[in-house]
């Protein structure tokens, strides 16, 4: 099972409205990522864990807050967002060390008003 | 500063034809370099994928050629199907034994005609 999932699928929020994005992944992968896609764009970093710990954090703004409550588990706090920050919210995990394929959830569209 | 470069921007190719799309990197600490494969709505899922110890790999009608001294490398996909009609995005990232994130190329729009 290659599978990594996300929720919501669609999110519509307002600017001052807080919001999450969840993830999870049942592969035993002690990596996880968020990326942002914007329209006919490639994904950009965001976070990466490593163990459960912030290891990269490619100066995203402080609205974006992530968390990695365990190593199955990624957050994506969002709060006071702006229209611009509408985008494709993508999350991936790989495995550490040996192989180091990362794996794409499906997404989670956000529009922001 | 984009460390990773991929042409064409888009590409049309007839069934049953051969598609080319190349990259080229400047870090010569990437180590590890795959190709994703987006349909619209969907997330990158990965294709294939190679290390500079290979000069090549093939993967059913999927090849990668890898040229380490001039940093390039290229996917190949012949006999070309509509359904592989897709944004296809090379990436790198470099390993070292821990996560790193990956660096894509902008991406190509593949349009395969029936």
């Amino acid at each position: 099972d290659t599978e990594v999932t996300q929720t919501p699928k669609h999110l519509v929020m307002g600017m001052t409205n807080k919001k999450s994005l969840k993830c999870e992944q049942h592969m035993g992968h002690r990596a996880m990522y968020w990326y942002k896609q914007k329209a006919k764009k490639p994904p950009e970093l965001m976070f990466v864990y490593s163990y459960e710990k912030l290891s990269i954090n490619e100066s995203v703004p402080s609205r974006f807050s992530p968390e990695c409550p365990n190593s199955s588990l990624l957050n994506l706090h969002l709060h006071a967002l702006q229209p611009e920050d509408s985008a494709l919210y993508l999350c991936a995990s790989s495995q550490l060390g040996v192989q180091e394929t990362q794996y794409f959830g499906p997404g989670t569209r956000l529009l922001v008003l | 500063q984009q460390q990773v470069k991929q042409s064409p921007q888009s590409l049309i190719v007839q069934k049953g034809g051969i598609s080319i799309i190349n990259c080229a990197y400047e870090n010569t600490a990437f180590d590890y370099f795959p190709w994703y494969q987006q349909f619209p709505g969907k997330g990158p899922a990965l294709l294939i994928a190679i290390r500079p110890d290979v000069s090549e790999k093939k993967e059913g009608r999927f090849t990668i050629s890898f040229n380490k001294s001039a940093k390039q490398f290229s996917l190949h996909i012949m006999d070309s199907q509509p359904g592989d009609s897709a944004t296809y995005f090379c990436a790198a990232s470099s390993q070292r034994g821990g996560a790193d994130g990956l660096t894509f190329g902008k991406g190509t729009h593949l349009i395969i005609q029936p």
